[in-house]
């Protein structure tokens, strides 16, 4: 089984300053795939990173970074120069891949953090 | 635009009531989901489907039913069976390669007079 723990239920950043969202998970799985999400008051769901677990780097896009420690079981997401959009509702997800980097099964995801960005 | 669209955005339901949720895609994505959120909380898989004529049940399936007709619809069902069935429900699809991404449509929120 697969677990995802997000144990910041809020966050505040001041506007151009960087955040870091927690996320740890469990599983028994050798082989898996990371994901984080935005959620704005909208509802809906916006990708922004993926790490798979055979990465070597990092995963960055854009402002975003994905901070992975495989042996502490951590993916944090690290947002740099904070805008007053990312105001959201922020979820980890994660699900198995096979060696191949496939993923197949559903998404387990976190209970999210709610990130409030101030100017 | 290729995207998931969702409908409607929201939903009433009587007690005893059946109603449909529709999901539509466009982005030749071979696999389709339906989860759940709670107020506050992450989002639960009901039923998700990764070829047409067939689906799995995910964490919550019971009192929901799907059909997948269609590569690019994936409707869902809440019926009469599901005694709490005031959610967001959110509906995803995505690739069967690489990362597999799965991308969200809208959500309908449904709530019980």
């Amino acid at each position: 089984a697969q677990k995802i723990t997000q144990t910041q239920p809020g966050m505040f950043v001041q506007e151009k300053e960087a955040v870091t969202l927690d996320c740890t998970y469990d599983t028994s799985d050798q082989s898996y795939g990371l994901f984080w999400y935005k959620q704005p008051s909208s509802g809906e769901m916006i990708f922004l990173i993926y790490q798979g677990s055979y990465d070597e780097q990092n995963a960055t896009e854009g402002r975003y970074s994905l901070n992975f420690q495989k042996a502490r079981k951590s993916a944090n997401l690290v947002i740099s120069a904070s805008q007053l959009g990312d105001s959201a509702m922020y979820f980890c997800a994660m699900r198995r891949t096979n060696a191949g980097g496939t993923s197949y099964g559903k998404l387990t995801f976190g209970q999210g953090t709610i990130l409030t960005v101030h100017p | 635009d290729g995207g998931i669209t969702q409908s409607p955005k929201y939903l009433f339901r009587k007690e005893g009531q059946n109603v449909t949720l529709s999901c539509e895609q466009n982005l030749n994505h071979d696999a389709m989901y339906w989860y759940r959120q709670d107020p506050g909380q992450g989002l639960r898989l009901i039923y998700y489907s990764q070829i047409v004529n067939d689906f799995q049940k995910g964490d919550i399936a019971e009192g929901y039913s799907v059909s997948r007709e269609k590569k690019e619809s994936f409707p869902l069902t809440v019926t009469s069976a599901q005694k709490n069935p005031t959610a967001f429900y959110l509906c995803a699809s995505s690739i069967l390669a690489g990362k597999e991404t799965q991308y969200f449509g809208p959500g309908t929120r449904l709530l019980v007079l």
